[in-house]
């Protein structure tokens, strides 16, 4: 089945470390996201792309990077730089241009100690 | 600025009565709107969207919501609320002008009594 799988589902570092979340897309899909999601929040952009090779900043970037070297990959490095880095994280991805409908992981929480 | 509302942060309502979740947006012109749901520990699910055309739309799970452009609202219904329902619902909205940013409301966490 076509979908979007995110690893790990549970991440633990600490205070000082870098730590990467992948996230793997089979649905051919050229946008993909990464969303941060804290209590109370909603959902707020890190980062998105649109296609290979190329990124945006979203609202809350800052103390995060991306790569997109593949289709079907993007994933995210939250940077010691994070100063509150402990959350749940969503990768999601769309179709095209206008459509909107979001397809989402089942998230990975971090949680720094 | 573009924003969605979601005015309730949590609702309780009893197992079989009738929902309504409320959602406005703030925007130049009508986007495309969407309610999404996510359970514990999950990704979100899409449950409907409206694009254009009939202002009732049906989703998922038997969920159905209305546009209504007068007020910049699309409120999320359900007829009789099964246990499972419980779950925190997303309203959203993405320019229908073309665009790759959806903005999301805060969320309204559902709870079910028996």
């Amino acid at each position: 089945d076509g979908g979007i799988t995110q690893s790990p589902k549970y991440l633990f570092r600490k205070e000082g470390q870098n730590v990467t979340l992948s996230c793997e897309q089979n649905l051919n899909h050229d946008a993909m996201y990464w969303y941060r999601q804290d209590p109370g929040q909603g959902l707020r952009l890190i980062y998105y792309s649109q296609i290979v090779n190329d990124f945006q900043k979203g609202d809350i970037a800052e103390g995060y990077s991306v790569s997109r070297e593949k289709k079907e990959s993007f994933p995210l490095t939250v940077t010691s730089a994070q100063k509150n880095p402990t959350a749940f994280y969503l990768c999601a991805s769309t179709g095209g241009v206008g459509t909107g409908e979001l397809f989402f992981g089942e998230g990975s929480r971090l949680t720094v100690l | 600025a573009q924003s969605v509302t979601q005015p309730d942060i949590h609702i309780t309502v009893s197992e079989g009565a009738s929902l309504e979740l409320r959602c406005n947006y703030s925007y130049g012109a009508t986007p495309y709107l969407f309610w999404y749901v996510q359970s514990p520990g999950q990704g979100l699910q899409l449950l409907l969207k409206y694009f254009s055309g009939d202002t009732l739309v049906q989703g998922i799970k038997g969920f159905e919501a209305e546009f209504k452009r007068s007020q910049s609202s699309f409120n999320l219904r359900k007829p009789s609320v099964h246990w499972s329902d419980a779950a925190e619902y997303f309203c959203a909205v993405v320019p229908s002008t073309g665009g790759f940013k959806t903005i999301f409301g805060a969320g309204t966490r559902l709870f079910v009594k028996a």
